[in-house]
């Protein structure tokens, strides 16, 4: 398997324009997570999901972002309008499932994203 | 409230010493501790996972303790080599599985350089 992928790998867009991050887990993962990674606050958990089912999205900002997983090989994340602070790098990882021993989370290369 | 705390901040040391990173953690309940190392532009990966009842695991150079009773966790790099250089992120996660988005704690990392 190639791993979680993740597009685009870099996106430059202009204050109150759409962004829409893409994800593709590993195959055969329930699990999918959405995460992203600043300087001041470092990692932090937005949303995940079980079997394509929003869990919980208690990390969610606000109302400007969204997730979506249609599908067990796809999941978007979105941001509208995007902000100058919603700049990034936004990272999708995906596991097994709840046992310990399934529990490792494999991250995508992450988004960098950059709204001026 | 729930924390992790990383130290120290940053690390500087020559290739071929061994160094010792630090977390403490003041998540409940607990569940697990993950070490992750994140190289420069690149997503985490996991290194080590510990329940309570583990003291130590080893992944290579790579040696992980935890004391649940004074909830403090190190990683121990052996003989450390240029590819060393990275972020080490500790992440705690409290309660039973993923019940909880907030149950999921990331320290903010230390960053490791290793000179020649």
């Amino acid at each position: 398997d190639a791993g979680v992928i993740q597009s685009p790998r870099h996106e430059v867009t202009e204050m109150g324009q759409e962004v829409t991050l893409r994800c593709k887990p590993i195959s055969g993962h329930d699990y999918l997570f959405w995460y992203r990674q600043t300087m001041m606050r470092g990692l932090e958990l937005l949303i995940y999901f079980n079997n394509n089912v929003p869990i919980d999205d208690s990390g969610m900002p606000e109302d400007r972002f969204s997730a979506k997983m249609p599908n067990a090989s796809f999941s978007t994340l979105k941001i509208q309008p995007s902000e100058p602070r919603d700049s990034a790098v936004y990272f999708c990882a995906s596991s097994l499932g709840q046992g310990l021993a399934k529990n490792i989370q494999y991250f995508g290369a992450g988004t960098r994203l950059s709204v001026l | 409230k729930n924390q992790v705390e990383q130290s120290p901040q940053s690390l500087i040391i020559l290739e071929g010493k061994n160094c010792t990173l630090q977390c403490n953690y003041t998540v409940s309940p607990f569940s697990n501790l993950r070490w992750y190392k994140q190289d420069t532009g690149r997503g985490p990966v996991s290194l080590t996972i510990m329940t309570f009842s583990e003291n130590t695991k080893s992944n290579g150079r790579y040696t992980a303790t935890l004391d649940a009773d004074t909830k403090q966790s190190s990683l121990h790099i052996t003989a450390s080599q240029l590819s060393d250089s990275a972020s080490y992120i500790c992440v705690v996660s409290g309660g039973r599985g993923y019940s909880s988005a907030s149950k999921i704690i990331f320290g903010s990392g230390t960053r490791l350089s290793i000179r020649p």
